[in-house]
């Protein structure tokens, strides 16, 4: 078991393009989250898939945003066109499914848009 | 709707002990607790769910008081090791899970 990955680990893109991250998480976990943290801040909910289902999204996540996560395997998360705002670390968690287990985070993706 | 964490920030010779409070503005179905340390990724150190139970984990428990919708994370005889920002995460029945303001950790020599 290699943890939850994540990839890739830093990424700068000007202001305007799209870019997409991907997480790989552990094999077993069928639940699968996506976070983002600004400076200071604890981690902030976006989505998160059961399996390959999408069952829930933050109403804070703009249309810009959108994340996939086919044959419940790994996930990947869209930005399009991209804003200055949406400098932020995004991080990747995956747990089983059942209240009393906790969410495994992988590394983040640090994303800078100048 | 996150939690309220105090206190925000705490310094800590070796040895000392710290509670760390997460406060909710509604009923909680579980309380999960985290460490994340500078530049990294947090790090899972247990979960209460509903039933006011206490945890331990090496010298750090936790507790959960579902009536006050509050818990506490108490570090005992610190290590060097301990110093972090620790997040309470909690989560409401049927929605989304929801971390706390965080509380930066220092301890020294």
């Amino acid at each position: 078991d290699t943890g939850v990955s994540q990839d890739p680990r830093h990424k700068i893109t000007k202001r305007g393009q799209n870019v997409t991250f991907r997480c790989d998480p552990i094999s077993e976990h069928n639940r699968l989250y996506w976070y983002r943290q600004t400076l200071g801040q604890g981690p902030e909910f976006l989505t998160y898939f059961q399996n390959e289902a999408q069952l829930e999204k933050s109403r804070l996540l703009s249309d810009r945003f959108s994340a996939e996560r086919p044959k419940g395997s790994f996930s990947t998360l869209e930005i399009q066109r991209t804003e200055q705002g949406d400098s932020a670390m995004y991080l990747c968690a995956s747990s089983l499914n059942g209240a009393n287990y906790g969410y495994t985070f992988g590394s983040g993706t640090r994303l800078t848009v100048v | 709707q996150q939690p309220v964490q105090s206190p925000q920030a705490v310094i800590l010779r070796e040895g000392e002990d710290a509670v760390i409070n997460c406060s909710s503005s509604k009923a909680l179905y579980s309380v999960h607790w985290y460490r994340q340390k500078h530049g990294e990724a947090p790090v899972f150190l247990m979960i209460l769910l509903k039933g006011g139970e206490q945890k331990g984990h090496e010298k750090i428990s936790a507790s959960f008081n579902e009536k006050k919708q509050q818990s506490s994370l108490y570090l005992t005889a610190s290590q060097l090791s301990y110093s972090g920002t620790y997040f309470c995460g909690t989560e409401r029945i049927g929605n989304q899970f929801y971390f706390g303001t965080g509380t930066s950790l220092t301890v020294i020599p």
